[in-house]
Parts: structure tokens; sequence; C-alpha cells
């Protein structure tokens, strides 16, 4: 069955950078876009970006760029989502999701979500 | 990157309601927009995709309907387990965005 395993809860400093992975199993990696979501506490979805492994074909959120990254290996069938230059308002959940044959946005499953804080 | 407004951002509503919700894209997407619910520590789930088509497995008193840039999610029978938020989602035009969300509450 597809899964998405996320790493653990981060606290982070203002400034610095978080790099979370997302470990997918179940399908063959490569050939599935992979879109990353955050939600702040209280607050809605925010889509920040995405990447088809096949290719490393990335598109980013107007508002994230310059400040986001999002890798695939291969090799490990693992995304990675890495956020810079961090600020309290950067403190949400965030999760990575995956589609279904032909409906690459339709995000039907998601890993369990990484919680992020920003504190000095 | 396209804006989709959702409307109303809360709502009350007794078991059994009819409950309708309205999401507005800032451009014509098509019929290129799901529905999503999420309960409180919980991944979203997809309820509905490419507008008006239910996800195997979702009951049939959900459903969607529009095109364009004006589109309506509903519940024909609200149901204690319904409590959540819902959002739209358009995948028109990359980066795929969310509506803020409507907050379904029991009366």
């Amino acid at each position: 069955q597809v899964q998405l395993v996320q790493s653990g809860a981060e606290v982070k400093k203002p400034g610095s950078s978080v790099k979370v992975s997302c470990k997918a199993s179940g399908y063959t990696f490569s050939s599935y876009t992979i879109s990353w979501v955050r939600q702040a506490p209280g607050q809605g979805l925010e889509s920040m970006g995405r990447i088809i492994p096949m290719f490393g074909l990335t598109d980013y959120a107007q508002r994230f760029q310059g400040r986001v990254t999002i890798t695939a290996d291969e090799s490990t069938s693992t995304a990675y989502m890495e956020l810079s230059s961090l600020t309290s308002d950067d403190t949400a959940v965030y999760y990575c999701a995956r589609g279904l044959p032909g409906r690459e946005f339709s995000l039907f499953y998601w890993g369990q979500g990484t919680l992020v804080t920003v504190s000095s | 990157d396209i804006q989709m407004t959702q409307s109303p951002s809360s709502l009350s509503a007794s078991v059994g309601d009819r409950v309708t919700i309205t999401c507005l894209a800032s451009q014509d997407i098509n019929n290129d927009l799901n529905w999503y619910q999420q309960k409180p520590g919980r991944a979203p789930k997809l309820l509905i995709y490419g507008a008006s088509n239910l996800e195997t497995g979702v009951p049939s008193r959900f459903s969607g309907s529009g095109s364009g840039t004006d589109f309506t999610f509903s519940i024909s029978s609200l149901q204690p387990e319904d409590i959540a938020t819902y959002y739209c989602q358009q995948y028109d035009n990359l980066p795929i965005s969310f509506g803020q969300g409507t907050r379904l509450e029991i009366k």
C-alpha cells in the first residue's frame, strides 16, 4: 500500500533553515508528483510547491520563491523540502502528499505531517 | 498564483440540514477543482475531484458542482461525523492553491 512517512518534529531558531523528508513506499517513486502543503496553527492549507522525481522538475508557490527548495532522491524514494530564513510565521505542520494515476494534483495520499516550530 | 475564495468561513447547522459552501476562483479554472475534508489533528481527505466526481468510498450525501470560476460543495443531510473543515483546491494552474477553508459546526 502507498505510504508517505515524514521525518520528526523540529525546533528551529529564527534565521535558520529546516529540511523535512518524506519517504515513499508501495509504489514507483519516480512516477508520481510529490506536493508539499503546510498548515500554520489554526490556519488553512497552503501549497508550497511540487516535484516530479523522474525529471527533478519543480514548481514553487510565488510567496516561497527563493526560500524553498524541493528535491527528490530516487535511490531512497525520498522527497525533501528545505525552507530557509525561518521566522515565527513559518511555525506550521508541513505535509507531503501524492495524487492518483492520471490525477496528480488530487491529493489522495498524505504523510503524517511534520511540526516545525520556529522560536528563539 | 490563482486565488481561491471560500464562503462562508464558518457555518453552524443542525443534523439533517442541507449545507452548501461556495468557492470562487480568481480566473477560469475549467473544472479543475477538488474538495477536501479535514478533521482536527488529521491530514486532509479527498472527497471530490474534477469539481463534481465523488471519490471512491465517499458517501453520496456529498456532492460538488460548477465550472469556470464558481463552484459549490454540498452535504445533502448533515451527519455528526461531518463536523470538520472543508477546503477547495484548484489544479488548473501551478502552483496548486487552496481556499481558506470553511469550518462546519453542529448547531
